[in-house]
């Protein structure tokens, strides 16, 4: 099993729309999760932090489920400029090495 | 300014050559990253600084050789690469190297090896 997994999508909606991305974890001491975007050949931009109690920026919510292992990514009110990809990063333990999930494809169309 | 920097932005080097990569964060942070990144593949650890030492090497060829001159600076010196280590290499920064430390992306060099 990988250490961390995401449907690589792509996930097509259209505007306006809410989609919805999961990524799961292996390591249960799990203790560190972000939600970063790529865009195509861009570098990866931290998009927030996952705290246990969820957080929300905007149109963005991230939920974190300790129990089930998942993490999850909300977006409301999708817009052209969403389009990338959405990589889910964990660190198993402490430190500070990043393990990323192979990212999931968001295009949102007209 | 979160910001990290990297120059140059594309390169193409021969196998015998000898180039350098580098990169600069004025963040204050104190830990680095190099990270390596194929096509349609996630980023992948190469090198950790953590307050100008060393800390992580992900078992990253000889031919590969990582520099922390000074807390703002790290270079990546390539000696002798093949094809196969074409790629997008990518630096980060964070502020120490705790867990809930974010870490912040340059915009990468592409590096071409024929």
């Amino acid at each position: 099993r990988k250490e961390v997994e995401q449907d690589p999508g792509p996930f097509n909606v259209p505007e306006g729309a809410t989609v919805a991305f999961n990524c799961t974890y292996s390591n249960s001491a799990s203790q560190s999760f972000f939600w970063y975007r790529q865009d195509c050949r861009k570098e990866p931009k931290l998009l927030m932090s996952v705290y246990s109690s969820g957080n929300e920026d905007g149109r963005f919510t991230a939920q974190l489920n300790r129990a089930s292992q998942y993490i999850s990514l909300l977006i409301r009110d999708s817009k052209l400029s969403d389009s990338a990809t959405y990589l889910c990063v964990v660190i198993p333990g402490g430190g500070n090495k990043l393990t990323f999930g192979t990212g999931t494809q968001l295009k949102v169309e007209l | 300014d979160t910001e990290v920097t990297q120059t140059p932005k594309h390169l193409v080097m021969g196998m015998t050559n000898k180039k350098s990569l580098k990169c600069e964060q004025h963040m204050g942070h104190r830990a680095m990253y190099w990270y390596k990144q194929k096509a349609k593949k996630p980023p992948e650890l190469m090198f950790v600084y953590s307050y100008e030492k060393l800390s992580i090497n992900e078992s990253v060829p000889s031919r590969f050789s990582p520099e922390c001159p000074n807390s703002s600076l790290l270079n990546l010196h390539l000696h002798a690469l093949q094809p196969e280590d074409s790629a997008l290499y990518l630096c980060a920064s964070s502020q120490g190297q705790d867990s809930y430390n974010e870490q912040f992306f340059g915009p990468g060099t592409r590096l071409t090896v024929l």
